[in-house]
């Protein structure tokens, strides 16, 4: 079965300094990676996808296939920043695989 | 463009109690998908429908049925509702099973007594 890790369950960072929310995904080949975005009480919206190779509210996330990561990154945090993020693997006919989450806090 | 639509918002059942959650969309996608949310175990794929008239278990089925009623609707049903189902619940979908972006509805909070 397909796995995506969040090593991160909450992450708490400063307001200005850089966030990295890491996901590593399971897959050896080349699957459809997705970032998803869910503020307090609100439905998981998508913050991009790594075919985009678009930035979303200055979010951007690096493919990189050596070490199956998907890292999220954005050089400097807001405090509209404050949210749960989920990473996503999609494999060929197999159903979209999430991860588990990783719950950001932006200290102002 | 209402997107991905659920109802009702929030439910107190108690236990032994059914009822059924309902989820539309109007953006003529094929595919719908019913998860469970829950601290620390992100989000669990209950029950999907890749197309309409097929569904399908997900990780964790037991305990529920669902329904695709038509290309619109997919709803979600509790027979004997349980304290561990209490949840939040949330209806995606997607264009087609292979084309992977879901868009999600609002969710359900469910509290079972």
């Amino acid at each position: 079965a397909q796995r995506v890790t969040q090593p991160e369950k909450l992450l708490s960072v400063f307001k200005g300094a850089p966030v990295e929310l890491k996901c590593n995904y399971s897959y050896s080949g080349s699957p459809e990676l997705f970032w998803y975005v869910q503020y307090s009480r609100q439905r998981l919206q998508l913050l991009l996808r790594h075919i985009s190779r678009e930035s979303i509210k200055g979010f951007t996330a690096d493919l990189n296939k050596g070490e199956t990561s998907f890292h999220l990154k954005k050089p400097f945090a807001q405090e509209e920043d404050s949210a749960m993020y989920y990473c996503a693997q999609g494999v060929g006919n197999e159903k979209l695989t999430f991860g588990t989450g990783t719950r950001l806090t932006i200290i102002p | 463009n209402a997107g991905v639509t659920q109802t009702p918002k929030f439910q107190v059942l108690k236990t032994g109690q059914s009822m059924t959650l309902q989820c539309a969309q109007d953006m003529n996608h094929n595919s719908m998908y019913w998860y469970r949310q829950d601290p620390g175990m992100g989000l669990r794929l209950i029950y999907y429908s890749a197309s309409e008239g097929t569904t399908d278990k997900g990780e964790v089925p037991n305990g529920y049925n669902v329904s695709r009623l038509n290309k619109r609707e997919f709803s979600l049903r509790l027979e004997s509702a349980a304290p561990s189902q209490t949840s939040v619940y949330f209806c995606a979908s997607s264009e087609s099973y292979t084309r992977k972006t879901q868009y999600f509805g609002p969710g359900t909070r469910l509290l079972v007594l």
